[in-house]
């Protein structure tokens, strides 16, 4: 999605954080959602971030929310190779960014 | 299985000829957005639907390719005289935006269309 940009590649070792940057276009955004794409799967929604709220935890992830600068972004805490997947970014209209690709490493 | 369904899953077809996928959302959600996803993409957004009326439509889209949602409840994407580059994933989700909740998609498992 051209109004939704995002790195296409994110390797790291098992364990270790992880962290999936995105930037956004609509400022009007109420929601900005993180989904999921396991090989061969569907899309799921991971987690999601309401936009008057900086950051939100939930276990292992965390989103920040940087509003002024339209940037979002998805910590991944102790990297498990389960995480191995296509992480999407998503505004309020449903547009997504091509997703960045992550790869766990044992 | 109450989730979104679609099909058929896999559809191979020859240049020119005409394809129709269909998709039967969640009940209870009014929203139903179709997307095209190729390999090494994100979903790109074709149109969506709230209820029976198609209230939004991709200016990529050209106009080989028509929607209906006629009921307000199972949706047709219908692609005339196919060419190779509509080869993709053809993606359905559905959400009942609300006040009280984040608008969540939910996805169907996708209907994938060779064009030889």
């Amino acid at each position: 999605g051209e109004d939704v940009e995002q790195s296409l590649f994110l390797s790291v070792r098992e364990g270790d954080s992880s962290v999936i940057n995105c930037t956004y276009t609509d400022s009007s955004s109420t929601y900005l959602y993180w989904y999921k794409q396991e090989p061969g799967a569907g899309l799921q929604l991971l987690t999601y971030i309401f936009s008057n709220m900086d950051m939100k935890q939930d276990q292992r992830l965390t989103v920040l929310l940087n509003k002024k600068d339209k940037h979002l972004s998805l910590r991944i805490a102790d990297t498990q190779t389960g995480d191995s997947a296509i992480y999407f970014c998503a505004e309020r209209d449903m547009r997504f960014g091509a997703g960045t690709r992550l790869t766990v490493k044992p | 299985d109450t989730g979104v369904s679609q099909n058929p899953r896999h559809k191979i077809t020859k240049r020119g000829q005409n394809v129709t996928f269909r998709c039967d959302p969640i009940s209870e959600h009014n929203r139903l957005y179709w997307y095209r996803q190729t390999l090494g993409q994100g979903p790109e957004f074709l149109t969506y639907f709230q209820n029976e009326a198609q209230l939004e439509k991709s200016r990529l889209l050209s106009d080989r390719f028509s929607a209906e949602r006629p009921k307000g409840s199972f949706s047709t994407l219908e692609i005339q005289r196919t060419e190779q580059g509509d080869s993709a994933m053809y993606l359905c989700a559905s959400t009942q935006p609300r006040g009280d909740n984040t608008g969540e998609l939910f996805f169907g498992e996708g209907s994938r269309l060779t064009v030889l």
